[in-house]
């Protein structure tokens, strides 16, 4: 079955610096997201992506944050200069156009563990 | 505005007992879904079910059972004969039509330890 892939699992990053995390979508979905989950919480809307731009974003996503569709297969979450709340899961998700008139459901993958020193 | 409640923080069963698990949601949009995901300790997210807001029909897939009331805004998802493999922390997630589906909701979560 067709998976998201995220990499890395687990990200280790000192503060103030940049953090790129990558994600392959499943092939042929056109919608994508990211969300975040910190430790022990629930999981959190960051953003959507379609039609090569920003369709939905939370108020977490503010402008030290950025999401890319750099190829056709890639789709990039920067942190601009981390901060120490920044730890968190960072989930992946895509998504593709069903029958029922939605986009649903989003597809996760694994996640990665960003950890801010 | 959209929200999910998952009352339960955490509950423990003994292996094959049966065990629900509750969900509450608010929206005043009349077009949604609702979904449950499990999260194992490996940390990722598995989507189990989704149900839209017009379909009231009860699931049932293998030992697991969704019951879906639009009058009291309630998704349960109930497991029956239990085993250990089902520890995990248990989602339920909201997504509505004003917001185009984007944004997914997800509730607090329902740590579920199955005691051998």
């Amino acid at each position: 079955e067709p998976e998201v892939t995220q990499t890395p699992s687990h990200q280790v990053t000192q503060m103030g610096q940049e953090v790129i995390l990558r994600c392959v979508p499943i092939s042929n979905h056109l919608y994508f997201y990211w969300y975040r989950q910190i430790l022990g919480q629930k999981v959190e809307f960051l953003v959507s992506f379609y039609n090569n731009e920003i369709s939905e974003k939370s108020e977490i996503f503010d402008d030290q944050f950025s999401v890319e569709r750099p190829d056709g297969s890639n789709f990039t979450l920067k942190i601009r200069s981390t901060k120490l709340e920044d730890s968190a899961m960072y989930f992946c998700a895509s998504s593709d156009w069903t029958g029922d008139y939605s986009n649903q459901p989003q597809h996760f993958g694994d996640g990665t563990r960003l950890s801010i020193l | 505005a959209q929200k999910v409640t998952q009352a339960q923080t955490e509950i423990s069963v003994v292996e094959k007992e049966d065990v629900t698990l509750d969900c509450v949601y608010e929206t005043r949009d009349t077009t949604y879904y609702l979904f449950w995901y499990k999260q194992p300790p490996s940390g990722e997210l598995v989507f189990l079910i989704r149900r839209n807001s017009f379909d009231e029909q009860n699931e049932i897939s293998g030992r697991y059972s969704w019951n879906f009331q639009k009058s009291t805004s309630s998704f349960n998802f109930t497991i029956t004969a239990s085993q250990v493999v089902d520890s995990a922390v248990y989602f339920c997630a909201l997504s509505v039509r004003e917001t185009s589906y984007d944004k997914v909701i997800f509730g607090p979560g329902t740590s579920l330890s199955v005691i051998p």
